[in-house]
């Protein structure tokens, strides 16, 4: 398995509160990304980065920001918490080049509620 | 841009049933496609991918075939066991990109 953890694994927040997630990998793989998955959405891209200090946004980026200023912690902030953010969060990584057996690895995902 | 549609679930069979879960995609290009599967409180796993047109991927008995000339992806295995009960995501990336574009996700449970 791909070394990706995520922590917090669960959460419980309440609206307005600023909550950090993060993304740790020991894989040394340059690019990372945040998603979010809700039902009947499928997966959706938040940001991803490409390098240290590279990032940039993603399909659903209103309401977070991400820092990547290690090569192996991604973090994502959630500035101030509203009920719409109540999600399923995955960390994903990927090695860049094209390489045939280069892939996106998933980590077991952090499961955010805002009350 | 690019998306990828997929048939909804829930799906429910009954265990050595035959699986057809169907994919289309909209991209520009040759993307790279790709199926992933949940279980039940854990990450996606890749289950299989395809580069271009007309390979077929397969692993753990389901397979899929890139399909150009109908913009599909379905996937497919011959005898479905209960420990396939997941849930099916398909998705692509765009020519170039690491970026992946993901369905809805399908739901397939398989009762004994």
């Amino acid at each position: 398995d791909a070394g990706i953890t995520q922590s917090p694994r669960h959460k419980v927040t309440e609206t307005g509160t600023p909550v950090t997630l993060r993304c740790h990998q020991t894989e040394n793989h340059r690019y990372m990304y945040w998603y979010r998955q809700d039902p009947g959405h499928g997966l959706r891209l938040i940001h991803y980065s490409y390098g240290v200090k590279d990032t940039d946004k993603g399909e659903v980026s209103d309401g977070y920001s991400v820092s990547r200023s290690k090569t192996e912690d991604f973090l994502l902030t959630l500035e101030s918490a509203t009920s719409s953010q109540t999600s399923v969060y995955f960390c994903a990584i990927h090695p860049g080049g094209s390489g045939v057996d280069n892939e996106q690895f998933f980590g077991p995902g952090t499961r955010l509620t805002v009350l | 841009g690019n998306s990828v549609t997929q048939m909804e679930g829930p799906v429910t069979l009954s265990e050595e049933a035959f699986l057809t879960i169907n994919c289309t995609y909209t991209a520009t290009g040759y993307p790279s496609l790709f199926w992933y599967v949940q279980y039940p409180g854990e990450g996606l796993q890749l289950l299989l991918k395809a580069t271009k047109a007309d390979d077929k991927g397969s692993n753990k008995g389901f397979e899929a075939t890139y399909r150009k000339e109908t913009t599909s992806f379905h996937l497919e295995k011959g005898s479905v066991q209960v420990s396939d009960s997941a849930v099916y995501f398909c998705a692509l990336t765009g020519a170039g990109s690491y970026q992946l574009t993901f369905g809805k996700g399908t739901k397939l449970s398989v009762i004994p």
